[in-house]
């Protein structure tokens, strides 16, 4: 059983839609989780971080963390072309060496149609 | 501001040979980070560092070595380059211990033959 699960998809929406992409995890010991956003041939970049359960929202942009099923998910609403790209989840834990390891879904592409 | 830069891009190996992945910052994070992306896979971590000088294994360090003689450089050295070693290679850097804010570089797409 990986760590982290995440559906790949493809998901297609029409623009202006609610989306919503989850991953659901194993390891109690995760810490932080993020919410990154990879276009095609780019690195990823980090959307939003939480820490403990419950939502956070940024702009169109909501994190939700629900710890007792080791569950997360991110809404995207008024979903625009510019949002098509890979959506990767990420969580946290310690490294024997002193960092902090990410581990990673194998990400969600989502496709928003005009 | 530069952020992470990594070069090259693009690389094809011969099976056999051998080559260093650059990473360079600019943000004087001490956490730097190197992570392989397969397909369906996600991305692995293959090697970190928390400073300058002090390097360890992640996930999937079999093959490559890495080195941290500054604060602003962590390249990636494969040697022997296999066709499991062909990969997406993203190199990150964070600046606090909780990696909440991990900067990626934009990956180096290598293709052993």
């Amino acid at each position: 059983q990986k760590e982290v699960e995440q559906d790949p998809g493809p998901l297609s929406v029409p623009e202006g839609a609610i989306v919503s992409l989850n991953c659901t995890y194993s390891n109690s010991a995760f810490q932080y989780f993020m919410w990154y956003r990879q276009y095609s041939r780019k690195g990823p970049e980090l959307l939003m971080y939480t820490y403990s359960s419950g939502n956070k929202e940024d702009g169109r942009f909501t994190a939700q963390v629900d710890k007792s099923s080791k569950y997360i998910s991110l809404f995207i609403r008024d979903s625009q072309p510019s949002d098509s790209a890979t959506y990767l989840c990420a969580m946290s834990s310690i490294l024997t060496g002193g960092g902090n390891k990410l581990t990673f879904g194998t990400g969600t592409q989502l496709k928003v149609e005009l | 501001n530069a952020g992470v830069t990594q070069t090259p891009k693009f690389r094809i190996l011969k099976i056999g040979q051998s080559m260093t992945l650059q990473c360079a910052q600019d943000m004087n994070h001490n956490y730097m980070y190197w992570y392989r992306q397969d397909p369906g896979m996600g991305l692995k971590l293959i090697y970190y560092s928390v400073g300058a000088g002090i390097t360890d294994k992640g996930e999937v360090p079999n093959g490559y070595n890495v080195s941290r003689s500054t604060t602003e450089d962590f390249p990636l050295r494969l040697e022997l380059a296999a066709p499991s070693q062909t990969s997406v290679y993203f190199c990150a850097s964070s600046l606090t211990v909780m990696n909440t804010e991990a900067f990626f570089g934009q990956g180096t797409r290598l293709t052993v033959v």
